[in-house]
């Protein structure tokens, strides 16, 4: 069956680096987009961007732009999310979702990012 | 810039009929999905392309759209579908993904 499985929890101190994985199971790992969601504590869905894992080619959401970088490894079957300059707004749960037939169709478990002093 | 108004909560008691808005100008011309998640959940598809429904999903669940608004129906609702609810569509302009802002579904 099809999966997503994130790497664990991240503690991270201000204008510090995180990099989150998504190892992926179950289907063919080119075949299908993966989205980054996060959720910071309390509140919504936020979007973050994209990375296709055939070429590479990534699509960020403009707030993120210059702070975000998501990558993969075809090898792996898995992508990658890096947010640099981490504040204490992004403290988060962050979300990869595959972008199936019915769009967002399977998501990894989510990993929290705290940062704080 | 585009945005997605969701109610912020909706009650209904055990049996009867949840319905949760989605407002968008640009809903006419996009695709429509709603999520169901969970406390301490990942989201879950519901309803997708507006009135689709993915497998293993209960009856119970349906989407529609009218104009401007996109609804999500629950009939029957039962305790198990006190969760938040989240519309999700996409901005052209932008190639942009947008989520609104969510709804809390109570169950009296």
């Amino acid at each position: 069956q099809v999966q997503l499985v994130q790497s664990g929890a991240e503690v991270k101190k201000p204008g510090a680096s995180v990099k989150v994985s998504c190892k992926t199971s179950g289907y063919t790992f080119t075949g299908y987009y993966i989205h980054w969601v996060r959720q910071a504590p309390g509140q919504g869905l936020e979007w973050m961007g994209w990375v296709n894992p055939t070429s590479g080619g990534t699509n960020y959401a403009q707030k993120f732009q210059g702070r975000v970088t998501m990558t993969r490894d075809t090898s792996m079957s898995t992508a990658y999310m890096e947010l640099s300059r981490l504040r204490s707004d992004d403290t988060a749960v962050y979300y990869c979702a595959r972008e199936g037939p019915s769009l967002f169709d399977c998501w990894g478990q989510g990993t929290l990012v705290t940062v704080s002093s | 810039s585009y945005e997605l108004t969701q109610p912020p909560s909706v009650s209904v008691s055990p049996g009867q009929t949840a319905r949760i808005t989605c407002s968008g100008d640009a809903l006419p011309k996009q695709y429509t999905y709603w999520y169901q998640q969970k406390p301490g959940q990942a989201p879950v598809l519901v309803i997708y392309k507006d009135t689709e429904k993915p497998s293993g999903i209960p009856e119970r669940f349906s989407g529609s759209s009218s104009g401007t608004t996109v609804t999500l129906t629950i009939s029957g609702v039962q305790a198990e579908d006190e969760a938040d609810y989240y519309c999700q569509s996409a901005d052209s302009s932008t190639t942009s993904v947008l989520f609104g802002g969510g709804t809390k579904l109570t169950v009296l």
